[in-house]
């Protein structure tokens, strides 16, 4: 079964700065990589999705990356914002949706 | 926006009482999902659709009925509500007609099982 882990499960960074949020998945036969925002008592917002034969996805300040070799993805956040506080989530796609349990992160003003 | 509705969006009952949540969606996608998301667990899969009346189990299945009788709906139910099946519910459909595709999600069910 594909196992998807997001390490750390938390993270706070001052604002402005660049970060990298990482997900790793067990079974590189995988569709998409896809990236999520969950606000607190929302639904999970897609921000990116990469297809596996994609290397990497950018939409604003996001880029996502895929390395399906080496079971992993990275979302990298330029000029990071109070507003982009919240729970990242990763999702592996292969017969089904699988889901790591998130990176919360917190931006201080 | 991917045009999904929940509701009820919260909802509190007791043990043993019925519960039913619905899931619509506008834009006629084949598959639709349920989840369920507890602290320490993530998001589980309950059950899905990929057609009208075409149904499959998820790795959590047990204690929830689903129905669909209408490419818009997905119905899931909890025959007999338990405490453990306090949680939050999110609908989700793949927006691809396609094994491959992009999945999006409602705003969510929070049930309450006293």
């Amino acid at each position: 079964k594909q196992e998807v882990t997001q390490i750390p499960a938390a993270l706070s960074v001052p604002e402005g700065e660049n970060l990298v949020l990482n997900c790793s998945f067990t079974d590189s036969a995988i569709y998409n990589l896809q990236w999520f925002r969950q606000d607190p008592g929302k639904g999970l917002t897609s921000l990116l999705l990469i297809q596996s034969s994609q290397r990497e996805q950018t939409s604003g300040r996001l880029n996502a990356s895929l390395d399906k070799s080496s079971g992993r993805s990275t979302l990298y956040i330029a000029a990071s914002q109070p507003g982009d506080s919240a729970t990242y989530l990763c999702a592996a796609t292969g017969n089904q949706f699988y889901f790591g349990t998130g990176t919360s992160l917190t931006v201080i003003p | 926006d991917a045009g999904i509705t929940q509701s009820p969006r919260h909802k509190v009952t007791e043990t043993g009482t019925p519960v039913t949540l619905r899931c619509h969606q506008t834009e006629n996608h084949r598959y639709m999902y349920w989840y369920r998301q507890d602290p320490g667990h993530g998001l589980r899969l309950i059950h899905y659709s990929y057609g009208v009346k075409d149904t499959d189990k998820g790795e959590v299945s047990d204690g929830y009925s689903v129905s669909r009788s209408k490419t818009e709906d997905f119905l899931l139910t909890l025959e007999s509500a338990t405490s453990s099946q306090t949680s939050v519910y999110f609908c989700a459909i793949k927006r691809d007609s396609r094994d491959t595709g992009e999945l999006f999600f409602g705003e969510g069910s929070r049930l309450t099982v006293l």
